[in-house]
């Protein structure tokens, strides 16, 4: 099945500092990637959408200077968290979908990065 | 908008105790209604897609159903590693994923 590679599993950093998440589709291209933020006992909320060589679509209310994203090849996606504080510590799960122009096929999702910000 | 609501937020069985995990949906044009596994610090792994009412799929203990309004997962005598978080998420007219807050199963030996 499709696989999605997400690094790392887990970050610890201070206030102020940037720290940059890795998304990879290990087994299949993916033109569109999607960030997500989950709080505990919550829905996955959907950040922004990712394209391969054009510019994230962000959701309203997500700033697109703090969450930086780049979507370089059709295998990575990054999303960097700029100027990182306290309210930012969150799991960031990216997402892909393996077949483009199919019905609404599944996302696959990657496992998620625990980011803590101290 | 496009809504997701599932119930309960948290459902405990004995080892083989079949149920049924809820999930209601209001949304714009279903395009596709999914079901996935959610285990703890761990991403959401895809179960089940369901495109129109009357679907029907299965996995192992699992069945997941689709009416106009809800969908039903349906876990035939589960196990202890049944486990998980489950969630349900729609897409619309507007190709957006909605997803609900997740029904949290725990499954007693």
């Amino acid at each position: 099945g499709a696989v999605v590679s997400q690094h790392p599993s887990w970050v610890i950093c201070k206030s102020g500092t940037s720290v940059k998440i890795e998304c990879r589709s290990l087994d299949f291209q993916a033109t569109t990637m999607f960030w997500y933020r989950q709080f505990p006992k919550q829905s996955l909320m959907l950040m922004a959408t990712s394209n391969e060589g054009s510019k994230a679509t962000y959701e309203q209310g997500v700033e697109k200077d703090k969450f930086l994203i780049n979507h370089a090849s059709l295998t990575l996606s990054t999303l960097t968290v700029t100027s990182a504080h306290p309210e930012d510590s969150s799991f960031y799960i990216c997402s892909a979908t393996r077949e483009t122009g199919v019905r609404n096929s599944p996302l696959h999702f990657g496992n998620g990065t625990r980011l803590t910000v101290t | 908008e496009d809504q997701v609501t599932q119930s309960p937020e948290a459902l405990r069985l004995q080892e083989g105790e079949s149920s049924s995990l809820n999930c209601s949906y209001t949304v714009s044009g279903l395009r596709g209604l999914f079901w996935y596994r959610q285990d703890p610090g761990k991403g959401p792994e895809f179960l089940f897609t369901l495109y129109s009412a009357g679907e029907e799929k299965e996995k192992e203990r699992l069945k997941a159903t689709l009416t106009k309004k809800e969908s039903f997962l349906h876990i035939t005598a589960p196990k202890p590693e049944d486990s998980a978080t489950y969630l349900c998420a729609v897409t619309g007219a507007n190709s957006k994923l909605t997803f609900g807050k997740g029904i949290t199963l725990s499954v007693r030996p």
